[in-house]
C-alpha cells in the first residue's frame, strides 16, 4: 500500500525558508489525484496548508497563501513544500497527506516531520 | 470562515461503554464534506469515517458516524482500550479550497 515519507531539515533559522519533500512509495503518485501538506501544534493544532493535483495546480490557505508553495515531481513522486520568512509560529509537525478519490480528505498520511525554527 | 468546535474537550469512559463525540460547525454544511479521525501519541491522523457515515479501510463497525446542518456525531460503542487517542472532526469548503479541523476530543478509556 502507499506510504509517505516526509524529509528535511530538522532546524530552520527564523526569517528563511522552511522546504520538505514528501515522497511516495509503494504504489504510483497517480492513485490520487490531490495531494496536501498538513501541520500540526499544541497551540493551533491541525492547519491545513495547501494542496497539489497531479497536473500542478494548487492551493492554498489563506493564511498562508503569500509565503508558501508546493510543487509535484511526478517522475521521482515527490511533493515539495517550501515555506518562507518563517517564525517561530511556523514551528511544527509537518505532514503530508494523501486525499480520498471520492471526498475532500485525507486517507493516507505520513509519519511527520519536527521542523523547528529557532536561530 | 468556518469553525469546528468538539465537545467534550476530554472524555474519560470505562471498557465497554459508548463514547459520544460531537462536532459543531459555524454554520451549515453539507454532511458528506464532514470527516473524522483518530489521532495517537506520536502518530499521524487517521482517517475514520467519511460520506458522513462510511468507515475507511480497517475501522471495525464500533465506529460510526452521523449528523447534519451544523451537528455531528462519531459514536464509539463497546469501547476498548486501543481507543484510547484524540479525535478530531474535519470540514471541506469549495469556494475557495478549505480544510478545517476541529481542535479534538481527548479519549481517555480507564
Amino acid at each position: 500500500q502507499v506510504q509517505l515519507q516526509e524529509s528535511g531539515p530538522g532546524l530552520v533559522r527564523p526569517s528563511g525558508t522552511l522546504s520538505l519533500t514528501c515522497a511516495v512509495s509503494g504504489g504510483s503518485i497517480s492513485t490520487s489525484n490531490w495531494w496536501s501538506w498538513v501541520r500540526q501544534t499544541p497551540d493551533k493544532g491541525l492547519q491545513w496548508i495547501g494542496e497539489i493535483d497531479l497536473n500542478g495546480v494548487t492551493n492554498f490557505n489563506p493564511s498562508l497563501k503569500s509565503r508558501v508553495s508546493i510543487s509535484i515531481d511526478k517522475s521521482k513522486s515527490q511533493i515539495s513544500l517550501n515555506l518562507n520568512s518563517v517564525t517561530a509560529a511556523d514551528t511544527a509537525v509537518y505532514f503530508c497527506a494523501r486525499h480520498l478519490l471520492t471526498t475532500p480528505g485525507f486517507d493516507v498520511w505520513g509519519q511527520g516531520t519536527l521542523v523547528t525554527v529557532s536561530s | 470562515e468556518i469553525v469546528l468546535t468538539q465537545s467534550p474537550g476530554t472524555l474519560s469512559l470505562s471498557p465497554g461503554e459508548r463514547a459520544t463525540l460531537s462536532c459543531r460547525t459555524s454554520h451549515s454544511v453539507a454532511s458528506t464534506y464532514v470527516l473524522w479521525y483518530q489521532q495517537k501519541p506520536g502518530q499521524a491522523p487517521r482517517l475514520l469515517i467519511y460520506d458522513i457515515f462510511t468507515r475507511a479501510a480497517g475501522i471495525p463497525d464500533r465506529f460510526s458516524g452521523s449528523g447534519s446542518g451544523t451537528d455531528f456525531t462519531l459514536t464509539i460503542s463497546r469501547l476498548e482500550p486501543e481507543d484510547s487517542a484524540v479525535y478530531y472532526c474535519q470540514h471541506y469548503g469549495r469556494s475557495p479550497p478549505m480544510y478545517t479541523f476541529g481542535q479534538g476530543t481527548k479519549l481517555e478509556i480507564k
